[in-house]
């Protein structure tokens, strides 16, 4: 099956501690995005990658970190400096260049406790 | 700058009747717009796109949408609706001008409930 996986599902933190969310694409896309939904404000860009090695903040950026080695794979640390991380993590990926539409993983929950 | 609006939090219908969930976008050039659902705890799931063509775009699950570019709107829509059809629903645009401005912005989402 092609699509996009992210793991784990849900993900508990402890203050101060970074944690890394995994999201493995087989659809052969070069576009992977991590967007953070929170309740009643949407889906908000937290960084995103065009090509391999190559990577660009998106509009929340501070507080995480990303890296792009393979083109199959996109992980997210949230680093402790994320002072509010409880939240629900998609990734997604799609075509470059901008016609086609984004296939999202099932998304993590993270919550810090 | 890009921006999508959604201006109804909740929509709610009475099953078999139509629906509508109402979407107006703002770009600089020529949008590309997209339609996505979700059910709680997932994924979106995507159900149409208009990037060029005949305004009336049909997608998934019998929703469709019509692009309307006088008024900068892109409303989905479904004849009959259906209890399963209650979700969270997600309007994107993506402005084709490269760069930062490819990325698809989303609508802060509209919450439909279908009731028997």
């Amino acid at each position: 099956d092609g699509g996009i996986t992210q793991s784990p599902k849900y993900l508990f933190r402890k203050e101060g501690q970074n944690v890394t969310l995994s999201c493995e694409q087989n659809l052969n896309h070069d576009a992977m995005y991590w967007y953070r939904q929170d309740p009643g404000q949407g889906l908000r860009l937290i960084y995103y990658s065009q090509i391999v090695n190559d990577f660009q903040k998106g509009d929340i950026a501070e507080g995480y970190s990303v890296s792009r080695e393979k083109k199959e794979s996109f992980p997210l640390t949230v680093t402790s400096a994320q002072k509010n991380p409880t939240a629900f993590y998609l990734c997604a990926s799609s075509i470059e260049g901008g016609l086609g539409e984004a296939f999202f993983g099932q998304g993590t929950r993270l919550t810090v406790v | 700058a890009q921006s999508v609006a959604q201006p109804e939090d909740q929509v709610n219908v009475a099953e078999g009747n139509p629906l509508t969930v109402k979407c107006t976008y703002s770009v600089s050039g020529n949008p590309y717009l997209f339609w996505y659902v979700q059910y709680p705890n997932r994924g979106l799931q995507f159900l149409l796109k208009y990037i060029t063509g005949d305004n009336l775009v049909k997608g998934s699950y019998g929703f469709e949408a019509e692009f309307n570019k006088s008024q900068t709107s892109f409303h989905l829509k479904k004849p009959s609706a259906l209890v399963s059809d209650s979700a969270l629903y997600f309007c994107a645009v993506r402005d084709p001008g490269g760069g930062s401005q490819g990325n698809l912005i989303f609508g802060k989402g509209t919450k439909l409930s279908v009731k028997p």
